[in-house]
């Protein structure tokens, strides 16, 4: 089965420091990879995506993302954050479902960012 | 203009109640989800509909109990609420996963719902 992890749970930093959130997926197959951001008492907005070509990936909001095949990983970075980046960043795969029919979308748990004023 | 909409936003109900909740999206999508965040933030899979049809049904007890009347709708009904049931349901939609091409996941607000 697919499975996401995020190696972070909590990440605190001061507004203009760089920022790296780590991502891993486990799945033999092709995947697409996504990270969604979730201010606090709103719903999952997407910051950027990877479905093939380049693998590093720019996004909204200064974000971007590399996509390492042999690590598994889809790393998202931030060169210097701002406090109204603080929120809940989830790591995403979509793949085809084993039975060949349907997809399905795998969350990461979680990683909360505060930045500080 | 909203792309997935839901309702209830906000439910607060007593055990042992029956509740539903609606979701509609205007995108044209043939998939849509229901997904369920518990307090600390984790979000899973419960329901996955590919026109009209169930084609994910994670664990979950049978309390729960998703339908969808046509592509543009999936809604939720859950029997005799429990305390643990307290969460924020997520609706979300998408289209086909066809070949090599991508695509995206769009959620709805959510539905907070509290059961005391």
């Amino acid at each position: 089965a697919q499975s996401v992890s995020q190696h972070n749970h909590h990440v605190i930093l001061s507004e203009a420091a760089s920022l790296e959130l780590g991502c891993n997926y486990s799945y033999g197959g092709t995947v697409n990879l996504f990270w969604y951001v979730q201010y606090p008492g709103q719903h999952l907005q997407l910051l950027l995506k990877y479905f093939s070509g380049d693998p590093l990936v720019k996004g909204i909001k200064g974000f971007e993302a590399e996509f390492i095949k042999s690590k598994f990983s889809f790393n998202l970075r931030k060169p210097s954050v701002q406090w109204s980046d603080t929120a809940e960043y989830f790591c995403a795969v979509n793949a085809r479902l084993l039975n060949n029919y349907g997809q399905n979308f795998v969350f990461g748990p979680g990683t909360r960012l505060s930045v500080l004023p | 203009d909203t792309a997935v909409s839901q309702t209830p936003k906000y439910l607060v109900t007593q055990m042992g109640n029956d509740k539903s909740i609606k979701c509609e999206q205007n995108l044209g999508h043939d998939t849509m989800y229901w997904y369920k965040q518990d307090s600390k933030k984790f979000l899973k899979i419960m329901f996955s509909y590919n026109n009209k049809e169930l084609i994910i049904n994670e664990t979950v007890p049978n309390r729960f109990s998703p339908k969808s009347p046509d592509k543009a709708h999936l809604n939720l009904h859950i029997n005799s609420l429990e305390l643990g049931d307290s969460a924020v349901y997520f609706c979300a939609s998408s289209i086909p996963l066809e070949g090599r091409s991508g695509n995206t996941i769009y959620f709805g607000e959510g539905s907070w719902l509290t059961v005391v």
